[in-house]
């Protein structure tokens, strides 16, 4: 089965600095997709960021963009330009590329963004 | 579009009752999941659909039921409540196979007393 481990519970970043949230995964499947959802204080999960498997090119999405370490699994996501509006919880996803809808996810990291 | 919608928003069962969670969804999409969020813990899928008249389980499907009659529909049935079933719940859709982003519905708070 796949595993997602986030070893950050908690981090915090000062507004308008950078800051990277960690993920890795345990797979032995060699098609999949990666993600990263965030969830702010109203529960609603919204996607942040998507990488395909089979893409060696990082995705980016405006100021949120992936290291995507095929080899190492590893899958972290850069926020640059900090924003109050960041502050949430994030969560890294897994999902294998078959017929079946089952997605995995990391524990989370709760990110406080500081004035 | 309203997009995925969850009825109730928040539900409190005694141990032993039952109760059913609405997810409907407008968006025409083929595939649909049922996940639940415990504290300190990522989101666990339980119980996906393929399409309608499709279903599976996932991680953690003991003590739930579901059905997909309809394209629109995924009700999710808790047969006789337990505490250890209090949590957050979630629906999600996508729209099918090949295509993986998938949306989520505002979440239902449900506590078993």
């Amino acid at each position: 089965a796949q595993t997602v481990t986030q070893s950050q519970p908690e981090m915090s970043v000062q507004e308008a600095e950078t800051v990277t949230l960690s993920c890795t995964y345990d797979t032995s499947e060699n098609n999949y997709y990666l993600f990263w959802y965030k969830q702010p204080p109203s529960r609603q999960m919204i996607l942040v960021i998507r990488q395909e498997a089979y893409k060696q090119q990082n995705a980016t999405e405006n100021r949120f963009s992936v290291n995507f370490q095929k080899a190492a699994k590893s899958f972290s996501l850069k926020i640059s330009d900090s924003q109050l509006g960041d502050t949430a919880m994030y969560f890294c996803a897994f999902m294998k590329q078959d017929n079946n809808n089952d997605m995995r996810f990391g524990a989370g990291t709760r990110l406080t963004v500081k004035p | 579009n309203a997009g995925v919608t969850q009825t109730p928003k928040f539900q409190v069962l005694k141990t032993g009752q039952s109760m059913t969670l609405q997810c409907a969804q407008d968006m025409n999409h083929e595939y649909m999941s049922w996940y639940r969020q415990d504290p300190g813990m990522g989101l666990r899928l339980i119980h996906y659909s393929v399409g309608a008249g499709i279903t599976d389980q996932g991680e953690v499907p003991n003590g739930y039921n579901v059905s997909r009659s309809t394209t629109e529909d995924f009700p999710l049935r808790l047969l006789s409540a337990a505490p250890s079933q209090t949590s957050v719940y979630f629906c999600a859709s996508r729209v099918g196979r090949g295509i993986y982003e998938q949306y989520f519905g505002p979440g239902t708070r449900l506590t078993v007393t």
